[in-house]
């Protein structure tokens, strides 16, 4: 089946630091990519909806200044979480659609932790 | 806003018992999927349920859709330690691929 490769799989950074996680798709053009947040014990909940070409579309309550989401090819997205606090440690996973959007392929997820 | 309603949210079982674990969800989709979650890890598909009155089962997993009830059932047979793991369910509100989680069956089989 398709494969979306996430890196990296965990980092820990300082306070005030910027972290990059990066999708691929490894085998098939992901023109949407979703990116999800999942705090200990918690379901995941959708932070935003790369698109590539245009900007990404975020939900409501999350702010699009301090995490970055670029989507600059057909099998890339990125996520940049900006200044990072303590509070931003989480589980980050990103998604693509399949083919009629009746699948969804999940990265293999990035444990940040802020320090 | 579709919400997605899982139960129980934790489940401890005996090896070889069955249960089940359901999901509603307040608005109309036609897809549902079911995932797996070990801990520290990313999803791993289960299921995917495209219409009323799916069923589909894998090893000691079976997944049922009901679209009229907004609900779908995984039930467990015979469970064994290898089951454990959180559970999640997810909905597709719209045909632009996105889900929205449940909040997750922590199960645990005991022998």
């Amino acid at each position: 089946g398709a494969v979306v490769s996430q890196h990296p799989s965990r980092v820990i950074c300082k306070s005030g630091t910027s972290v990059k996680i990066e999708c691929r798709s490894l085998d098939f053009q992901a023109t949407t990519m979703f990116w999800y947040r999942q705090f200990p014990k918690q379901s995941l909940m959708l932070m935003a909806t790369s698109n590539e070409g245009s900007k990404a579309t975020y939900e409501q309550g999350v702010e699009k200044d301090k995490f970055l989401i670029n989507h600059a090819s057909l099998t890339l997205s990125t996520l940049t979480v900006t200044s990072a606090h303590p509070e931003d440690s989480s589980f980050y996973i990103c998604s693509a659609p399949g083919l009629l959007n009746t699948e969804a392929f999940f990265g293999q997820g990035t444990r940040l932790t802020v320090v | 806003e579709l919400k997605v309603e899982q139960n129980p949210l934790f489940l401890s079982m005996q090896e070889g018992k069955n249960y089940t674990i359901y999901c509603n969800y307040s608005t109309t989709s036609d897809r549902l999927y079911w995932y797996r979650q070990d801990p520290g890890k990313s999803l791993e598909s289960l299921f995917v349920l495209l219409s009323n009155g799916a069923v589909k089962q894998e090893g000691r997993l079976m997944a049922s859709l009901d679209t009229k009830a907004r609900l779908s059932t995984l039930h467990i047979t015979a469970a064994v330690h290898d089951l454990s793991a959180t559970y999640f369910c997810a909905v597709a509100p719209n045909q632009g691929g996105k889900l929205i989680f449940g909040q997750g069956t922590e199960l645990s089989v005991k022998p």
